[in-house]
């Protein structure tokens, strides 16, 4: 089993819809959850961290289910612009070394 | 967010040449790392460059094929030595955030070796 999973997709919603993606984590210890966005052919940026408490970003809602080891991630009103790849990304330890990667969920909102 | 500048940004190398990426922060860091992304792939993290020593690689990786530098606190390089067509990635610089428990990417370096 994969450290992180997640379905790559694609997801192809029309522009207005709203979106969901899962990624499950396989380290019930892991202590840090995020959610990074990459467009083609650039580098990953931090689109936001995941609380347990879930935590919310303008259109971005991020939640953390620790009893059944995954976070989601909800887009609301889904613009072209959020066209891109998500990355799913848990750190088990606490340090910046220990990051995993999932492989991305791709994301097309189309007009 | 510290500013991370990477060169180059792109090239296309011959096999069996080797290439050194740079990696410049506006500020001073203690952790820079180097990750690979293969096409179609997620990330792997090749090294954590340490200033004064030696880097410490991930499993998988060696000084040899990967070697890295990491004169002071705001440069490092990675060299991608011998390189065959396996190589061709983005490789991307990182460092730490202010927390330490996620990390911020450079612009890459997209690398094609035929």
């Amino acid at each position: 089993r994969k450290e992180v999973e997640q379905d790559p997709g694609p997801f192809n919603v029309p522009e207005g819809a709203t979106v969901a993606f899962n990624c499950t984590y396989s380290n019930s210890a892991s202590q840090s959850f995020f959610w990074y966005r990459q467009d083609c052919r650039k580098e990953p940026k931090l689109l936001m961290s995941v609380y347990s408490s879930g935590n919310e970003d303008g259109r971005f809602t991020a939640q953390l289910n620790r009893a059944s080891q995954y976070i989601s991630l909800l887009i609301r009103d889904s613009k072209l612009s959020d066209s891109a790849t998500y990355l799913c990304v848990v750190n088990p330890t606490g340090s910046a070394r220990q990051l995993t990667f999932g492989s991305g969920t791709q994301l097309t909102v189309l007009p | 967010s510290a500013v991370i500048s990477q060169k180059p940004s792109r090239d296309i190398c011959q096999r069996g040449t080797s290439l050194t990426i740079q990696c410049q922060v506006d500020s001073q860091v203690t952790m820079m790392f180097w990750y690979r992304q293969q096409p179609g792939q997620s990330l792997t993290l090749i090294a954590t460059a340490n200033q004064g020593s030696e880097a410490t690689y991930e499993s998988g990786f060696v000084i040899d094929k990967f070697p890295i530098s990491r004169p002071n606190l705001t440069f490092s390089t990675l060299t991608v030595s011998n390189m065959s067509p396996e190589d061709s990635s983005i490789y991307l610089c990182s460092v730490a955030s202010a927390g330490g428990n996620t990390i911020y990417f450079g612009e890459g370096s997209w690398l094609t070796v035929v």
